[in-house]
């Protein structure tokens, strides 16, 4: 149990288009789900935090307009990288949890690459 | 601040030989506490995690670790170490209810044979 996918796994793309990454819990409802970046040999940075049906909490110095989430259903939350830069080249990851459990469970992780 | 400290970036062991990952926290009070895993590429895997109660917890792969209040520490440790054990391992805090986590910087363990 508690599983959580994520797509795409990688993804190339122009300067300036924008991507869209889901994040999915497979077999328990996602009350909160956040979303981390990772840069090479780095930790985990967290950049928000989201629970279903609201807006999402964005740590200091991450910019909510060009991260935009939307967690609409308890089992999907997403992340698009608008207009997007090289510098938003990096490795996401989210994780999720439910009401009853204040275990996280990661996602696999998106590699973005911007051209 | 909260926060968590790994103090070893890399730790290389023998197979075979026992191993123990440092991990350090900061918080207002007894947090949640976390041990994670990740190999090249991919996302983390929950290995244990400590709540409350026994204070030597039991996780997955043969690994345990062990919560120590008075040195604020909750230290990763394995008997024996296999090959397939090379990876990352985040150590993570969490204090509140909606399960905010704050992470260590990683160490990443090499096993030679």
């Amino acid at each position: 149990g508690a599983v959580v996918s994520q797509h795409p796994s990688r993804v190339i793309c122009k300067s300036g288009t924008s991507v869209k990454i889901e994040c999915r819990s497979l077999d328990f409802q996602a009350t909160t789900m956040f979303w981390y970046r990772q840069f090479p040999k780095q930790s985990l940075m967290l950049m928000a935090t989201s629970n279903e049906g609201s807006k999402a909490t964005y740590e200091q110095g991450v910019e909510k307009d060009k991260f935009l989430i939307n967690h609409a259903s308890l089992t999907l939350s997403t992340l698009t990288v608008t207009s997007a830069h090289p510098e938003d080249s990096s490795f996401y990851i989210c994780s999720a949890k439910g009401t009853a459990q204040e275990t996280q469970y990661f996602g696999p992780g998106t590699r973005l690459l911007v051209l | 601040a909260q926060s968590v400290t790994q103090p070893d970036i890399h730790i290389t062991v023998s197979e075979g030989a026992s191993l123990e990952l440092r991990c350090n926290y900061s918080y207002g009070a007894t947090p949640y506490l976390f041990w994670y895993v990740q190999s090249p590429g991919q996302g983390l895997q929950l290995l244990l995690k400590y709540f409350s109660g026994d204070t030597l917890v039991q996780g997955i792969k043969g690994f345990e670790a062990e919560f120590k209040r008075s040195q604020s520490s909750f230290n990763l440790r394995k008997p024996s170490v296999h090959w397939s054990d090379a990876a990352e391992y985040f150590c993570g805090a969490g204090g509140t209810s909606y399960g905010k986590l704050t992470f260590g910087q990683g160490t990443i363990l090499t096993v030679h044979p």
